[in-house]
């Protein structure tokens, strides 16, 4: 059975950091990798997929890396702002193209 | 492209009620997803729909939960007999295509509180 983990749970860091969220799955038969960002309240936003074949991908300020065979990822957020603060999630698509997501990282960056 | 709307956006309810959430996909999105969340977890998967057809439930949902999806547009899940343990935030998502390239927009959510 897929698992998927984010640790830490939690993450303080002064603006202006350049900052590293982890993601762990148990299950390297997976079809692609997905981070996501959400604000209190609210529901998510789709930030990068990663395709299983691939190693990273690239938006603006945020870059997300993919080692299937040790079944980990990293979410890159450089020169971080205080509009950065929301909780970060990933999730893998399984062999049954079912998202299977872990609990997330709350980020906070601190003005 | 409006986005993905949810109403109502919180819910307070007494055990024992019902409730009846709606979702509006982006018009064009044939997938529609319902998905559950409580506090400091990620998304519970719930069930979908591919155009008006009800293609998967997940075990966990009880018999108390019921979806609908009718002529393929927007959807409702009804909970019967709400429980304390129903309390959570009710997700929607919607997307063009399944597969290893599904990209899932999702709504705002619906904060259900039950009493």
């Amino acid at each position: 059975k897929q698992e998927v983990t984010q640790i830490p749970a939690a993450l303080s860091v002064p603006e202006g950091e350049n900052l590293v969220l982890n993601c762990s799955f148990t299950d390297s038969a997976i079809y692609n990798l997905q981070w996501f960002r959400q604000d209190p309240g609210k529901g998510l936003t789709s930030l990068l997929l990663i395709q299983s074949s691939q190693r990273e991908q690239t938006s603006g300020r945020l870059n997300a890396s993919l080692d299937k065979s040790s079944g980990r990822s990293t979410l890159y957020i450089a020169a971080s702002q205080p509009g950065d603060s929301a909780t970060y999630l990933c999730a893998v698509m399984d062999s049954n193209y079912q998202l299977i997501w872990g609990a997330g990282t709350k980020l906070i960056i601190k003005p | 492209d409006t986005g993905v709307s949810q109403d109502p956006r919180h819910k307070i309810t007494k055990r024992g009620q019902n409730v009846t959430f709606r979702c509006d996909p982006i018009s064009e999105h044939n997938r529609l997803y319902w998905y559950r969340q409580t506090l400091g977890q990620g998304p519970e998967f719930l069930t979908y729909f591919q155009n008006e057809a009800q293609l998967e439930k997940s075990r966990l949902l009880s018999d108390r939960f019921s979806a609908e999806r009718p002529k393929g547009s927007f959807s409702t899940l009804e909970i019967q007999r709400t429980e304390q343990g129903d309390s959570a935030m009710y997700l929607c998502a919607s997307s063009t295509a399944g597969g290893e390239y599904e990209k899932l927009f999702f709504g705002s959510g619906t904060q259900l509180s039950v009493l």
